[in-house]
């Protein structure tokens, strides 16, 4: 059950972007999104629902195509502070159970 | 958002042993999960923490092994029982209120020798 990410790893020179895609093969309620820093906790991003409703931060932004099973993660003008490993956790049912993707590190360089 | 607390943050136990991994939070929560993480892993949901029944396990999970109580709305606990090698890992707990998403403790990093 556990959806796939990719890329698996990314660089970015401060100021670029990048796209992160998390596929699933089950069919979603929702996708969420974190950001891990090395030895921290999860920490929340955003969360995409079926239908199209949007929570989350200001400078990020993502999509949810719920007829693919897929949502991207778009994270634009980088800052060194972007740096970190992000997962999309997704959930099947509305009850939060989140199965988490395989992870994309990405590693911002002044 | 929640804040979660964890207890031990770390610890360092020997084979065949328990160890107790508690989770707190400053609100009232609907749902609170236990996940495990290898270092440079993702997260795996071990189980989740109903109030008032026994936890939900995930396939590969099972309660000998992996105890867990939720006496409250606002408190669990996750013991790794008869512990080996194979279960050092970071262990952490997230909760929810049912209106967004889960948040996370800070871990509880657990090595076995």
């Amino acid at each position: 059950q556990q959806p796939v990410q990719s890329p698996q790893a990314v660089i970015l020179r401060e100021g670029e972007d990048a796209v992160i895609n998390c596929s699933s093969s089950k069919a979603l309620y929702s996708v969420h999104w974190y950001r891990q820093k090395h030895g921290e906790a999860p920490v929340f991003l955003m969360i995409l629902l079926k239908g199209g409703e949007q929570k989350g931060h200001e400078k990020i932004s993502a999509s949810f195509n719920e007829k693919k099973q897929q949502s991207s993660l778009y994270l634009t003008a980088s800052q060194l502070s972007y740096s970190g490993t992000y997962f999309c956790g997704t959930d099947q049912t509305g009850a939060n159970n989140l199965f988490f993707g395989t992870g994309t590190r990405l590693t911002v360089i002044p | 958002s929640a804040v979660i607390s964890q207890k031990p943050s770390r610890d360092i136990c020997q084979r065949g042993t328990s160890l107790t991994i508690q989770c707190q939070v400053d609100s009232q929560v609907t749902m609170m999960f236990w996940y495990r993480q290898q270092p440079g892993q993702s997260l795996t949901l071990i189980a989740t923490a109903n109030q008032g029944s026994e936890a939900t396990y995930e396939s590969g999970f099972v309660i000998d092994k992996f105890p867990i109580s939720r006496p409250n709305l606002t408190f669990s606990t996750l013991t790794v029982s008869n512990m080996s090698p194979e279960d050092s890992s970071i262990y952490l707990c997230s909760a929810d209120r049912r209106t967004d998403t889960q948040y996370f403790g800070p871990g509880t990093r657990l090595t076995v020798l």
